[in-house]
């Protein structure tokens, strides 16, 4: 099993629409949690971390976590051609070290 | 320019040659992250310093990889022997050393081609 699981996609939505990205993770004592979005060609660059239960908003991102579940998302509101990226879960566990595990990402298309 | 720096940006080898790539962070980053990203995949840790201390190395990095930070500054990844698998993108990230959990940059990358 993977420790860190995302939908490959490709997600299609449309502009203006809510995308929603998932990311699963294996049951671990969790600490950290960030997701990255990386344009072709590019090197990953961070949106948002969130290390407590509940939503975080920043601007148009809003990001979940549920340890319970073992699941944090990615909600991208008023999406935009612009956000067509792939989307990098990754998380660090308090027990991991120093080390980041990333997911293999999801490809998002917001259609215009 | 005050991000994350590294050279080359490619490299095309033939197998069994060495290589080396270097990473020069941002300059009040202690924290120093290599990783490798083949495509479709998300970055794969690799290595970690703090300062110059390597304080952890994935176990899946063949002793053929080695990195290095001597001053606790720049930072070099060299690849003995190489073979068609290790053509992936590799990846620095740098990161301050706060109380938070660390936000990590990443710079540009560079490309290896092993033919």
């Amino acid at each position: 099993q993977k420790e860190v699981e995302q939908n490959s996609g490709p997600l299609s939505v449309p502009e203006g629409a809510i995308a929603s990205l998932n990311c699963t993770y294996s049951d671990r004592v969790s600490q950290s949690f960030f997701w990255y979005r990386q344009y072709s060609g590019k090197s990953p660059e961070l949106i948002m971390s969130i290390y407590s239960n509940g939503d975080k908003e920043d601007g148009r991102f809003t990001a979940q976590l549920n340890k319970a579940s073992q699941y944090v998302s990615l909600l991208i509101r008023d999406s935009q051609p612009s956000d067509s990226a792939t989307y990098l879960c990754a998380v660090r566990w308090a027990t991991g070290g120093f080390k980041t595990i990333f997911g293999a990402g999801t490809r998002l298309f917001v259609k215009a | 320019d005050t991000g994350v720096s590294q050279d080359p940006r490619h490299k095309i080898t033939k197998r069994g040659q060495n290589v080396t790539f270097r990473c020069d962070p941002i300059s009040e980053h202690n924290r120093l992250y290599w990783y490798r990203q083949t495509l479709g995949q998300g970055p794969e840790f690799l290595t970690y310093f703090q300062n110059e201390a390597q304080l952890e190395k994935s176990r899946l990095l063949s002793d053929r990889f080695s990195a290095e930070r001597p001053k606790g500054s720049f930072s070099t990844l060299e690849i003995q022997r190489t073979e068609q698998g290790d053509s992936a993108m590799y990846l620095c990230a740098s990161s301050p050393r706060t109380d938070a959990p660390d936000t990590q940059y990443f710079g540009p990358g560079t490309r290896l081609t092993v033919l």
